[in-house]
Formats: C-alpha cells, structure tokens, sequence
C-alpha cells in the first residue's frame, strides 16, 4: 500500500535554534501535503500545507518545501521556541485518504 | 463555522465488553469522514473512512466496525472489545471531492480496555 516515511523520531533542539522534519512519500498522485502538529492528549491540528503546483511555503517561522521528482518535503522551523515542543506528523494524499508519518517528538530545551 | 463533536470523551471498558463511539459534524454537508486510532505515544493509524451515507471503507481488518446511518454522524462499533483496542479514538472530516483536503479532527474519545 501507499506509505510515508518520516525522520528523525526524535528531536531535541536548543531554543532559537531551527529544526527539520523529513518526509518521504510513495504515491506519485499525492498532491497534497499538509503538517500536523500535536500537543500532548490534545487532537492533530493543521499548521502548514503544501500542494503539488508549489515548490515551497513559508508562514512566519515555519516553512514547507516539496520536491516532486524526489517524493520529498520538508517541514523547517526557525527561531524555535518552548511551545514549539510537540509531535509533528507529515501526510500525502491518497485517493480519498491521508496518509501519514509515524511522527517526529520536537523537545525545545529553554 | 464547521465544528466536530466527539463523545464519550473517556470510557473504560471491561475486555469483550461492547463499544460504541460516536461522531458528529455540524455546518457541513456531504464530508468525508475518518476514523482514526492512535496508541500511545505513536502514529494515527487510519480505520475507517466514509465518502458518503451507507459507504464504508475499512483500512485494517480488527474486531471494529463503522456505520454512517445520517450524513453528518460517523459511528465506531466493537461486539467485543480487546486490550489491544485501547487507545485515543480520533474522527475527523474533510470536505467532500476526494482525499486532497485538510482533514479537521475532533476531541478524540480516549479508551481503555481492563
């Protein structure tokens, strides 16, 4: 079946320092890529999407890239704060589906 | 505006004991809806899904099944439950013409099984 891999499980960041999230996607019909971010016992909320008709998108301190011929995208935070620590997961669309990374743990050390 | 109920919000529940979970959308017509379980400390992992009333596509063969007897109203069912079953219960909805939409999660119901 259709797959999305996600890297690192795990990132620990000093404050003000950026971090990255990777992902890699199978399906070479995903054209859509949004990126959850989720607070401990909370629901996933949407904090950054990308289609496939844009190689990158950026909104204040965070940003997303996407490279279609590599089935890659990225999601990049700048100046990172404490309240940034959560979980964040990737996805790609799939027929009627999202399909979604394991996620990545963000740890902002103050 | 679209809002997604969820309830219960915590249930605890004896093993082989029935479930139902239920899901409801407001201020949308015709959504997708999902059905989502997350474990602790790990990824969603995808039940469910429903492009319309009475259509059901089931993702991972379990002791779960999903009904859509109204438009706008997702229900999660179990005959027996497992220990396995315990977990973070999410729905969530997305606007109808196909899976290439952000999808809106509910409060989740959080169950465990004894």
């Amino acid at each position: 079946g259709e797959n999305v891999e996600q890297h690192p499980s795990t990132l620990s960041v000093q404050e003000g320092d950026s971090a990255v999230i990777k992902c890699t996607y199978s399906d070479s019909a995903s054209n859509y890529f949004p990126w959850y971010k989720q607070e401990l016992g909370k629901r996933p909320q949407l904090i950054i999407d990308i289609r496939s008709n844009v190689g990158e998108k950026k909104d204040q301190r965070i940003a997303v890239t996407l490279n279609k011929t590599a089935k890659h995208f990225s999601l990049h935070i700048t100046e990172t704060q404490p309240e940034d620590s959560a979980v964040y997961f990737c996805a790609a669309s799939s027929s009627y589906k999202l399909i979604f990374g394991s996620g990545t743990r963000l740890l902002v050390r103050p | 505006s679209q809002t997604i109920h969820q309830w219960p919000a915590t249930l605890v529940q004896p093993v082989g004991s029935p479930l139902s979970l239920e899901c409801t959308v407001e201020g949308t017509s015709n959504p997708n809806l999902y059905w989502y379980r997350q474990a602790a400390g790990r990824g969603l992992q995808l039940l469910f899904y429903s492009v319309g009333i009475g259509q059901i596509s089931s993702e991972v063969p379990q002791n779960l099944s999903a009904s859509r007897p109204q438009d706008r109203q997702f229900i999660l069912s179990s005959k027996k439950l497992l220990l396995s079953d315990s977990g973070f219960y999410l729905c969530a909805w997305s606007v109808q013409a196909g899976g290439d939409n952000e999808q809106f999660f509910g409060p989740g119901t959080r169950l465990t099984v004894l």
